[in-house]
């Protein structure tokens, strides 16, 4: 059974960094596209960056440049590395993993989030 | 960034109701199109990919439909665990983004 748990969240300064993992089982994460997606307090959801297999990553504008996305076949794990936090990023965040298919593209497996306070 | 627009934001419905939510995007997306439940306190679970594919293992009373930038997802007789709030999201371009929610409530 697939599996993603993510960890390394907490209450951080504005500015300050945190750095999230994902563990994953049951599946290699070198042979899928993955994925975090956020959740503000109450709110909608939020794509923020995605790892293709080829290495690719992709980023939404407001994270650009400050956070990166890495993976670690060894590990079979998925990171997050998020620098210079601002409080609009406080939010769960979730690791995905994309499904199968040619140019199809959707997110079939969820963990249970991790949660990251930006505040003072 | 193509804008999803869900509606309604809410509804209340009666077990054994037939449900329709909307979800508009602001250009063209073709057929991808995503729908997702999320349960209160559990993360999203997708029902719905490439606008109209039932995911493995999703009762059959949900579907989608549409393409372009119109789309439905269709609960032909709501039951008492589909009490949940509802996303769509398109996976046309970059970025990834999703509608609004649509929260479904219990009459």
């Amino acid at each position: 059974e697939v599996q993603l748990l993510e960890s390394g969240g907490g209450l951080v300064q504005p500015g300050g960094s945190l750095r999230l993992s994902c563990a994953a089982s049951a599946f290699n994460v070198n042979n899928y596209a993955m994925a975090w997606v956020r959740q503000a307090p109450g709110k909608g959801l939020e794509w923020v960056s995605s790892f293709f297999p080829s290495g690719n990553t992709v980023y939404t504008d407001a994270v650009k440049g400050r956070f990166t996305i890495s993976r670690d076949n060894s590990k079979n794990m998925l990171y997050l590395q998020m620098n210079s936090l601002r409080a609009e990023d406080t939010a769960l965040y979730y690791c995905a993993k994309y499904g199968s298919g040619t140019f199809i593209y959707y997110l079939d497996h969820w963990g249970q989030g991790t949660l990251v306070t930006v505040s003072s | 960034d193509i804008q999803m627009t869900q509606s309604p934001s809410s509804l209340s419905a009666s077990v054994g109701d037939r449900v329709t939510i909307t979800c508009r995007a602001s250009q063209n997306s073709g057929t991808s199109l995503n729908w997702y439940q999320q349960k209160s306190g559990q993360a999203p679970k997708v029902l719905i990919y490439a606008g109209s594919n039932l995911k493995s293992g999703v009762p059959s009373r949900f579907s989608g439909s549409g393409s372009g930038t119109d789309f439905t997802l269709t609960i032909s007789s709501l039951q008492p665990e589909d009490f949940a709030t509802y996303y769509c999201q398109q996976s046309y371009g970059n970025p990834w983004t999703f509608g609004q929610g649509t929260k479904v409530e219990i009459k």
